[in-house]
């Protein structure tokens, strides 16, 4: 699986837009970009996940370069309760194990 | 829905024992594995199933042990706790999906050993 690289931390404040930039300039043609968060050491939870369009749901979304070679993750009105580390994945489809990076502290602000 | 159900939730051991995590899966997911977390780390894999009765080791097996008798099930064994293997586990699954494999996790098992 392609490496991912993204920012150690970042601040957002309340009610802002964060992004989140993930760079994975060695991504292969059938993997897919898929972003997880993890709050306070739970499971971390499935945010969304793209192969080259540009996704959206009710959590995020999710805008993928032309190229691939770079993704970014769109919180649209960041609350506090979004305070998490943010994991940036690349993976093929299906059985393929996930390889999780030291993520994005994404610390909302009131 | 239950989804990943990891049990116990917390455990302490004394070095050398040994004991089972168990982790279940209602969604009929073929994949399954197990993740360790050590504090301020990412998670790391290691041991993994495609199928009852297939499995594969991770990055990092050394002192683990797993069946998959069942599709549901994917208990982890430690064989001889140490204290390098205190950590939290999570076991997760996926299913074969039509774009991408999402893996859901459970909700995480807390060990110490001592």
């Amino acid at each position: 699986d392609a490496k991912t690289t993204q920012p150690t931390s970042m601040d957002c404040a309340e009610g802002r837009a964060a992004n989140l930039p993930c760079n994975h300039s060695t991504i292969s043609g059938n993997e897919y970009v898929y972003w997880y968060r993890q709050i306070h050491s739970q499971g971390p939870q499935y945010i969304i996940h793209g192969l080259k369009n540009n996704e959206t749901n009710e959590m995020a979304s999710l805008i993928i370069t032309e190229d691939r070679k770079s993704s970014t993750l769109i919180l649209p009105h960041a609350t506090l309760r979004d305070t998490a580390v943010y994991y940036c994945i690349v993976s093929a489809n299906y059985g393929q194990n996930f390889v999780f990076g030291p993520g994005t502290r994404l610390s909302v602000l009131p | 829905n239950a989804g990943v159900t990891q049990t116990p939730k917390f455990q302490v051991l004394k070095t050398g024992q040994s004991m089972t995590l168990q982790c279940a899966q209602d969604m009929n997911h073929e994949y399954m594995s197990w993740y360790r977390q050590d504090p301020g780390m990412g998670l790391r894999l290691i041991h993994y199933s495609v199928g009852a009765g297939i499995t594969d080791q991770g990055e990092v097996p050394n002192g683990y042990n797993v069946s998959r008798s069942t599709t549901e099930d994917f208990p982890l064994r430690l064989l001889s706790a140490a204290p390098s293997q205190t950590s939290v586990y999570f076991c997760a699954s996926s299913g074969q999906e039509s774009s991408g494999n999402t893996i859901y996790f459970g909700e995480g098992s807390w060990l110490t050993v001592v």
